[in-house]
């Protein structure tokens, strides 16, 4: 099982402010299956990016992924009041699919 | 635009079966792999095990063969079986679409175990 370490645990910004959020894979993962996800307080979580580094429908250019192997890095470029969530990484590469831990962004 | 919608139980007793529907709108269930996620406070997001339109499943080792995937295409429906329930299976309940990654999630539905 990939074991997917994300930090910080909070990270605490300013509108307009730049976000980056990292994610460690305990292996490296396969064919770059690697996704990253926003949750609101009782909304399931949304896609964001797939395959490291593509915007999925309706995600807008201030997210962007990077990364390969194990070191992977969700950076949101200009913080807007509507970022300020919970943020989850995955991998869906093989089973079982599993998910870090969370990042929480909030505001400073 | 795809939807999916969670139906089932609220309430489960400890040691009881937990049988969840997925009802799938707006795309045809004969594509794609559809999955069961659930999140807890104590363990985050878990993924279940998942179904491929052409009925070969995979589940998450974690939960021992207590689980079971199954599709009704017919009624563009998926379902989850969980048995032997217990306080550690409460949780937000979502049934998921996996194509680009998990892409289209259902509103999710709370599952508490309690006598």
């Amino acid at each position: 099982e990939i074991v997917l370490t994300q930090s910080p645990g909070t990270l605490s910004l300013s509108p307009g402010e730049r976000a980056t959020l990292s994610c460690r894979a305990s292996q490296s993962v396969s064919d770059n299956y690697f996704a990253w996800f926003q949750q609101k307080r009782g909304q399931a979580p949304r896609l964001l990016i797939y395959g490291v580094s593509s915007r999925a429908t309706g995600i807008p250019d201030r997210f962007s992924g990077s990364g390969s192997g194990t070191d992977f890095t969700l950076t949101i470029s200009r913080l807007e009041p509507d970022d300020f969530a919970m943020y989850y990484c995955a991998h869906y590469g093989a089973s079982p699919r599993t998910f870090g831990q969370g990042t929480k962004v909030d505001i400073k | 635009q795809v939807q999916l919608q969670e139906s089932g139980p609220g309430l489960v007793k400890p040691s009881e079966t937990l049988s969840l529907t997925c009802t799938v709108s707006g795309d045809s269930i004969s594509h794609y792999y559809w999955s069961w996620i659930r999140q807890s406070p104590g363990k985050g997001l878990e993924w279940i095990g998942f179904i491929h339109y052409s009925g070969i499943a995979n589940y998450n080792p974690s939960l021992r063969g207590r689980v079971i995937i199954s599709l009704d295409t017919s009624n563009s429906q998926f379902s989850l079986k969980l048995s032997s329930m217990t306080a550690a299976d409460t949780a937000v309940y979502y049934c998921v679409r996996e194509y680009y990654s998990f892409d289209f999630w259902g509103q999710g539905t709370l599952v508490t175990v309690s006598s």
